[in-house]
């Protein structure tokens, strides 16, 4: 079963700085996922990527499958974007079935 | 479309007690499964569905069953209720699993087990 490992767990930033959250996994992967879950509680569906690069707004998602890592960039970051982020992989190479990182939750200070 | 719909929002049962939580989506897919978040660990699968008729277990299936008699539902029931099933469930689904395609959530359950 693959072991996925999120940091940091928490992290507090000012407004403007550039964030990063990282995420590792133990065992090769088809795509991995990053999500984001609202101070509300709804989780939405931000990357799914399987190599290189993707990058949405001031959002970017890298990957690196050698090294089983995988990396969450915001750009100039704005207080709406405090929330839990959250990296999702499959639990073996080619299951259906998800494990999930517990996350790392972001504060953005104005 | 409402995307994927999840009732009760909240919900408060007495050890003992069943009860079923009810996804729904409009979205025409194939994958549904059902999570269960608690505080301090990741989301945790509990059952999944890759089509009408088709379910699995996924990491935590003890004491929940479900069924996919449609492509569009996909509730799980609680037989038995027991305190350490309070938790956040969440439901989600995607067109035809989750090797290649984004996950759609519900807004998820409160559920609490007295």
């Amino acid at each position: 079963k693959n072991e996925v490992e999120q940091s940091p767990q928490n992290l507090t930033a000012q407004e403007g700085e550039f964030i990063t959250i990282n995420c590792s996994y133990s065992v090769g992967i088809s795509a991995l996922h990053w999500l984001q879950q609202h101070p509300g509680g709804g989780i939405v569906s931000l990357f799914m990527l399987s190599s290189g690069k993707k990058k949405h707004g001031r959002l970017i998602a890298t990957i690196n499958i050698q090294e089983k890592h995988s990396s969450l960039h915001i750009t100039a970051s704005h207080p709406r974007d405090s929330a839990v982020y959250i990296c999702a992989v499959p639990s073996q190479g080619g299951s259906e079935k998800l494990v999930f990182g517990k996350g790392t939750k972001l504060t953005v200070n104005p | 479309n409402a995307g994927v719909t999840q009732t009760p929002k909240f919900q408060v049962l007495k050890t003992g007690q069943s009860m079923t939580l009810q996804c729904a989506q409009d979205m025409n897919h194939e994958y549904m499964s059902w999570y269960r978040q608690d505080p301090g660990m990741g989301l945790r699968l509990i059952h999944y569905s890759v089509g009408a008729g088709i379910t699995d277990q996924g990491e935590v299936p003890n004491g929940y069953n479900v069924s996919r008699s449609t492509t569009e539902d996909f509730p799980l029931r609680l037989l038995s209720a027991a305190p350490s099933q309070t938790s956040v469930y969440f439901c989600a689904s995607s067109r035809t699993g989750t090797r290649n395609q984004p996950q759609h959530f519900g807004d998820g359950t409160r559920l609490s087990i007295l």
